[in-house]
């Protein structure tokens, strides 16, 4: 098993610019969910899904959006870049049957210029 | 109103120095405590969960506890390799996306 994968590994955006964070995972894990982990502080959850098709906002959820087509999958879309959003982004997976304990990705480093 | 509090923030050992980190909380309804160990430019990595006051669990030289109000995680004989940032997160009522994170400790041990 992969895990949970998550790409770019580091990405340049311009103010303004729209991009797209992948992640995915291979665990068959129903619950999916993206945090953004800023200096001298905790992990902040911004949107998260219970399954496919149903998605929630976190604590800090505005300026982005998400989807979840299939189990598998959980892209993170922002919409319009704002110097604000520069961050490390990490998806998580988990599942009833381990507890509900959450496996995070590698990351992905985001820079807005 | 942080609801999750780390202390130290930061955490300068000798090898074989034990010592331990606090995590206190101030949610209420508890679902779990979970304890992740986060390296420089890579995702937490999970520890330990914990449920219910008086639950311990251990991971070679690490032993999680928890309380009603906190949890310590415990470093007996600490080696270089267990240098890295200890994160603690809560999870309360019933809806499992709720998890709150502290800010983390970050643990350097020297040999």
């Amino acid at each position: 098993n992969a895990g949970v994968t998550q790409t770019p590994k580091f990405q340049v955006l311009k103010t303004g610019q729209s991009m797209t964070l992948q992640c995915a995972q291979d665990m068959n894990h129903e619950y999916m969910s993206w945090y953004r982990q800023d200096p001298g502080m905790g992990l902040r959850l911004i949107h998260y899904s219970v399954g496919a098709g149903i998605t929630d906002q976190g604590e800090v959820p505005n300026g982005y959006n998400v989807s979840r087509s299939t189990t598998e999958d959980f892209p993170l879309r922002l919409l319009s870049a704002a110097p604000s959003q520069t961050s490390v982004y990490f998806c998580a997976s988990s599942s009833s049957e381990v507890g509900e304990t959450q496996y995070f990705g590698p990351g992905t480093r985001l820079l807005v210029l | 109103e942080d609801q999750v509090t780390q202390s130290p923030e930061a955490l300068r050992l000798q090898e074989g120095e034990s010592s331990s980190l606090n995590c206190s909380y101030t949610v209420s309804g508890l679902r779990g405590l979970f304890w992740y160990r986060q390296d420089p430019g890579k995702g937490p990595e999970f520890l330990f969960t914990l449920y219910s006051a008086g639950e311990e669990k251990e991971k070679e030289r690490l032993k999680a506890t928890l309380t009603k109000k906190e949890s310590f995680l415990h470093i007996t004989a600490p080696k270089p390799e267990d240098s890295a940032t200890y994160l603690c997160a809560v999870r309360e009522g019933d809806s499992w996306g709720k998890l709150q994170f502290g800010a983390g400790t970050q643990v350097v041990v020297t040999p």
